[in-house]
């Protein structure tokens, strides 16, 4: 077990629709990360948060926006889904601010139908 | 473009066969160079850092090497429970992770 949680661990929705994936970093740390995993791409770095503001910016669609929370929360927006954002999508956490030893949530399922 | 390739896509071997995993890298100025190890349905699980070429981290029948293009993962005497995707990730300074798409490894008894 990681120290990180995110929730719901499955999520089946219709194209078009909007989600929000929820993610609960370690015990002290400031950083949160979201990356997509699907099939056919491997994982794929979307953002970084730290403390709050956002610090790195990958492969995120404009469809999709994230945010952390003063409690360090963080939320992935995914909207006007498509079938292709169908993917496991991972929360991970760090310490620092720089991209450091990163601990991994046990992920959510989105199917897209 | 920044990439990362992992090769071979899948391995099998013998318990207690030894070998390597690739991992290339082309990056804008690496900052640090992943890995990680992956089970089926769960999130990677980190298992080293290295920072510069000439690097070697070990970590029980694990050890991780750097130069300037690639890195290598190698396993020694591996047992079942090591069966898992390896993974490893490239840092650039422009805090953007590239991860390869992994060695799938089975072990068998």
């Amino acid at each position: 077990d990681s120290g990180v949680t995110q929730t719901p661990k499955h999520l089946i929705t219709a194209t078009g629709q909007r989600v929000t994936l929820r993610c609960s970093p370690r015990s002290g740390d400031l950083s949160v990360y979201w990356y997509q995993q699907s099939l056919d791409q491997g994982l794929q770095f979307l953002i970084q948060y730290y403390n709050g503001e956002e610090r790195a910016k990958g492969n995120i669609l404009e469809r999709f926006s994230a945010q952390q929370f003063p409690d360090l929360h963080s939320e992935l927006n995914l909207s006007s889904l498509e079938l292709g954002d169908s993917a496991l999508y991972f929360c991970a956490s760090s310490a620092a601010v720089w991209q450091e030893t990163q601990y991994f949530g046990p992920g959510t399922r989105l199917l897209v139908l | 473009e920044d990439q990362v390739t992992q090769s071979p896509e899948a391995l099998r071997l013998q318990e207690g066969e030894s070998s390597s995993l690739n991992c290339s890298y082309t990056v804008s100025g690496l900052r640090g160079l992943f890995w990680y190890r992956q089970d089926p349905g769960k999130g990677p699980e980190f298992l080293f850092t290295l920072y510069s070429a000439g690097e070697e981290k070990e970590k029980e029948r694990l050890k991780a090497t750097l130069t300037k293009k690639e890195s290598f993962l190698h396993i020694t005497a591996p047992k079942p429970e090591d069966s898992a995707t390896y993974l490893c990730a490239a840092l650039n300074t422009g805090n953007q992770f590239y991860f390869g798409t992994g060695t799938s490894l089975t072990v068998i008894p």
